[in-house]
């Protein structure tokens, strides 16, 4: 186990909606970055956040947003769903600097129907 | 084109085996490399991490980086039924924040 665990495991939504996906590490990995793996496809990134501030992000547009929060939760928020926004959210936690040994959660996989 | 590509098979062999995995990269601003293993409906767990070109054995485990050709591979000796999944190759470059980019992974399938 790797400490990381995400919730919900499976969420159903229509286009248009919104959603929010959860996210809790281990206590001292002060960063975590999201990631999006769609089917067949290797994770890519989303954003990273450092600290509670994002420090980094990927090529997804801005109703892609997240939050870090002070207890090493976070949270992804996807504003407007589309149909190719299904796939399998995954985020990996780890201390700032030692990026090569960040822990991933077991995922969250988004259906939009 | 992508920057990190990866044949994404599947791949099957019989127990025993050794199973060669390869991924060709194209930003030179990479210089951390790792090989991550994910079965199915779990996240990806770190196998093997390399800086720069070289090797690295861990266990019947062996990566390979050579930067002249942006190349690097995963090598798994005597392969188990457990050794399958998918195989990730990812990468990031140095300094500031850390985005890794992965490749697309291979599914390897070892029949006993």
């Amino acid at each position: 186990e790797t400490g990381v665990t995400q919730s919900p495991t499976h969420l159903i939504k229509t286009r248009g909606q919104q959603v929010t996906l959860r996210c809790s590490s281990q206590s001292g990995h002060n960063t975590v970055s999201w990631y999006q793996q769609a089917l067949g496809q290797g994770p890519q990134f989303i954003f990273q956040y450092y600290r509670e501030e994002e420090n980094g992000r990927g090529n997804f547009p801005p109703r892609f947003s997240g939050l870090q929060f002070p207890n090493y939760s976070s949270e992804l928020n996807v504003n407007a769903l589309e149909l190719d926004d299904s796939a399998l959210y995954l985020c990996a936690t780890h201390f700032a600097g030692v990026t090569d040994t960040q822990y991933f959660g077991p995922g969250t996989r988004l259906t939009v129907l | 084109q992508k920057e990190v590509e990866q044949d994404p098979g599947p791949l099957s062999v019989p127990e025993g085996a050794i199973v060669s995995l390869n991924c060709t990269y194209s930003n030179s601003a990479f210089q951390y490399f790792m090989w991550y293993r994910q079965y199915s409906r779990k996240g990806p767990e770190l196998l093997m991490y390399t800086y720069s070109s070289g090797n690295k054995e861990d266990g019947r485990f062996t990566a390979q980086v050579d930067k002249s050709s942006k190349y690097i591979s995963l090598f798994i000796r005597d392969s188990q039924p457990s050794d399958s999944a998918t195989y990730l190759c990812a990468m990031r470059g140095s300094g500031g924040y850390q985005k890794v980019t992965f490749g697309t992974g291979t599914k390897l399938q070892v029949i006993p």
